[in-house]
């Protein structure tokens, strides 16, 4: 029972560009989300967080929005760089975090 | 102030044998969580204690079980260990919801 799913494995994008990293849930209890980056061999960083009163969070190049309605949430990432070459978690805050699968994101030079 | 610190980083058991993996949390966080990746998965929730309770489960079998100590340290434990144990350990210490610091993590090989 996949709580919080990220369906696209993988993204790549150009430099400069923007990335778009989609998250999906089916439990409407969550109220607070949150993305993490992971690079190999290190733990999850968080890097950005909504909560469900909100519809839109900014930190910086990152911007999540959070759709309610539709049980869906984004992260933005303006502009790309190399350096976000990572993977990247969605996870929902329910006293634990449920995390999504995660996508890879490549961004190319 | 330190984060999250997990031992050992790698370690190889075989079938059947019993593991203990450590973690010391973040200076003042008094939560600590223990989740479980396998491979091209995202992390699994296995449990989480708060001033040294078990205080959430996820869906593993009683053969995981952990500790947390007066200074907010913790042990994971696994019994009988299987090939699909097989996974990244990762700790994750918090002292408010939404804060989780998470450590470098234990890759563990059962074969």
């Amino acid at each position: 029972d996949q709580q919080v799913k990220q369906n696209s494995p993988s993204l790549s994008v150009q430099e400069g560009r923007i990335s778009i990293l989609n998250c999906d849930y089916t439990n409407s209890m969550f109220d607070y989300f949150l993305w993490y980056k992971k690079y190999p061999a290190e733990g999850p960083t968080f890097l950005i967080s909504i909560s469900s009163i909100k519809d839109k969070n900014e930190d910086g190049r990152f911007t999540v929005f959070l759709n309610k309605s539709a049980k869906h949430l984004s992260l933005h990432i303006v502009p790309s760089q190399p350096g976000d070459s990572a993977v990247y978690f969605c996870a929902a805050d329910g006293n634990k975090l449920v995390f999504g699968a995660g996508t890879i994101l490549r961004v190319k030079s | 102030e330190t984060g999250v610190t997990q031992s050992p980083t790698h370690l190889i058991k075989t079938r059947g044998q019993q593991v203990t993996l450590r973690c010391s949390s973040q200076s003042g966080h008094n939560t600590v969580s223990w989740y479980q990746q396998a491979l091209g998965q995202g992390p699994q929730f296995i449990f989480q204690y708060y001033r040294e309770e078990e205080n959430g489960r996820g869906n593993f079998p009683p053969r995981f079980s952990g500790l947390q100590f007066p200074n907010y340290s913790s042990e994971l434990n696994v019994n009988a260990l299987e090939l699909d144990d097989s996974a990244l350990y990762l700790c994750a210490s918090s002292l408010y919801r939404g804060g989780y610091t998470f450590g470098s993590g234990t890759r563990l090989t059962v074969v």
